[in-house]
């Protein structure tokens, strides 16, 4: 059974940082890219960045130059380092599993709030 | 950045057929996937690169795509099915994720 458990999330400061984690169990974490996908408050999915295997990035032109995304395949985990946080991020994080192009398992989210 | 252009919501009679559209100009050289969210709930895959159903998916749901728009259908509307939808698609260098509008399928 596939379980992705995200933490990290709450509130902060305009400008603020914070780092979300995401702990994986049931499949061999190395093997398979993981994402950070996030929804704002009553809107729609966004994809946030991904991570290869082997530790390749890509992020999304939202939070490019903020955000990195890392992980550690000893500990089954993956991380998201959000810094120079606005209004803008306020929202749930989900962790998914990449496989084939999309995303086959998703965690049930960590909520990030930025406000004074 | 690219867009997928979903319509925001549809209402449908249970028994009925919906089929939610979604539309972008990489579409006929990116798969394309489709999400299911019901209310506090994280999404669930329902059809993965254009028509394939992942197992535990019910047969109802069917997915197809042709030129730049790619088609969720759901035959055979269930209230279980009441849910807002997302298509998910790539860039065209498969670089960059992106999620559809979303459409908001309600039914009466």
């Amino acid at each position: 059974q596939v379980w992705l458990v995200e933490s990290g999330g709450g509130l902060v400061k305009p400008g603020g940082s914070l780092r979300l984690s995401c702990a994986a169990s049931g499949f061999t974490f190395s093997d398979y890219y993981m994402d950070w996908i996030r929804q704002a408050p009553g809107k729609g999915l966004e994809w946030v960045a991904y991570i290869s295997g082997t530790g390749t990035a890509i992020y999304a032109d939202s939070v490019k130059g903020r955000f990195t995304i890392s992980r550690d395949n000893a500990r089954n985990s993956v991380y998201l380092q959000m810094n120079s946080l606005g209004g803008e991020d306020t929202g749930l994080y989900y962790c998914a599993r990449d496989h084939l192009g999309g995303f086959d398992y998703w965690g049930r989210g960590t909520l990030v709030t930025v406000s004074s | 950045s690219y867009e997928l252009t979903q319509p925001p919501s549809m209402s449908v009679s249970p028994g009925q057929t919906a089929r939610i559209t979604c539309s972008g100009d990489n579409l006929p050289n990116q798969y394309a996937y489709w999400y299911q969210q019901k209310p506090g709930q994280a999404p669930v895959r329902v059809i993965y690169q254009d028509s394939k159903r992942p197992s535990g998916i019910p047969a109802r749901f069917s997915g197809s795509s042709s030129g730049t728009t790619a088609t969720l259908t759901i035959s055979g509307v269930q209230a279980e099915d009441e849910a807002d939808y997302y298509c998910q698609s790539a860039d065209s260098s498969a670089t960059y994720f992106f999620f559809g509008t979303g459409t908001k399928v309600t039914v009466l």
